[in-house]
């Protein structure tokens, strides 16, 4: 069965660092989302990506962060200058415009 | 705006016992979709339904059953016969479907944990 598949499972990056999720969705997906879930807290929608550009993106994606489909493949989430605060799951999902179908996450954790 | 309420943080069972989940939404959307996702302590996000506001039959799949309510907003999910494996963190989430694109931007709920003891 597809699936959307994250590389790292987990990160470790220093404050201040760049860091760079990778997502590779379903192959014939259209729809990309990154998705946060803070420890304990609930999944909050970061952003969404169509037709190679952001459709729609929440207040928590600010300047700090982009979004990339570099190959085709590949969908990824570049956090600049991170921050302890960042430390989080990050979920990535694709859909073909029914619903979204999620990777098993990337742990960040910022030191 | 869009709001989906799990009013439970944590609900405690013993083995065997059934256990239901509540899910109140809030939407201005005629047309929408819910959905119940199951995270485990290993933090993946396990589909287990969607649901959209046009189907209010209830469903059951094994030991899980769904009673979608459009006249209250609920969309509330019990586990029957609970074992320890159905431990985790519940999350209900909704949707819109204004825009094909908009049918994965999820709106979730804080997440109710089940502690299934032996």
């Amino acid at each position: 069965e597809p699936e959307v598949t994250q590389t790292p499972s987990h990160q470790v990056t220093q404050m201040g660092q760049e860091v760079i999720l990778r997502c590779v969705p379903i192959s014939n997906h259209l729809y990309f989302y990154w998705y946060r879930q803070i420890l304990g807290q609930k999944v909050e929608f970061l952003v969404s990506f169509y037709n190679n550009e952001i459709s729609e993106k929440s207040e928590i994606f600010d300047d700090q962060f982009s979004v990339e489909r570099p190959d085709g493949s590949n969908f990824t989430l570049k956090i600049r200058s991170t921050k302890l605060e960042d430390s989080a799951m990050y979920f990535c999902a694709s859909g073909e415009g029914t619903e979204a179908f999620f990777g098993q996450g990337t742990r960040l954790t910022v030191v | 705006a869009q709001k989906v309420t799990q009013a439970q943080t944590e609900i405690s069972v013993v083995e065997k016992e059934d256990v239901t989940l509540d899910c109140v939404y809030e939407t201005r959307d005629t047309t929408y979709y819910l959905f119940w996702y199951k995270q485990p302590p290993s933090g993946e996000l396990v589909f287990l339904i969607r649901r959209n506001s046009f189907d209010e039959q209830n469903e059951i799949s094994g030991r899980y059953s769904w009673n979608f309510q459009k006249s209250t907003s609920s969309f509330n999910f019990t586990i029957t016969a609970s074992q320890v494996v159905d431990s985790a963190v519940y999350f209900c989430a909704l949707s819109e479907a204004k825009r094909t694109d908009s049918w994965g931007k999820l709106q979730f709920g804080a997440g109710t944990q089940v502690v299934v003891t032996p």
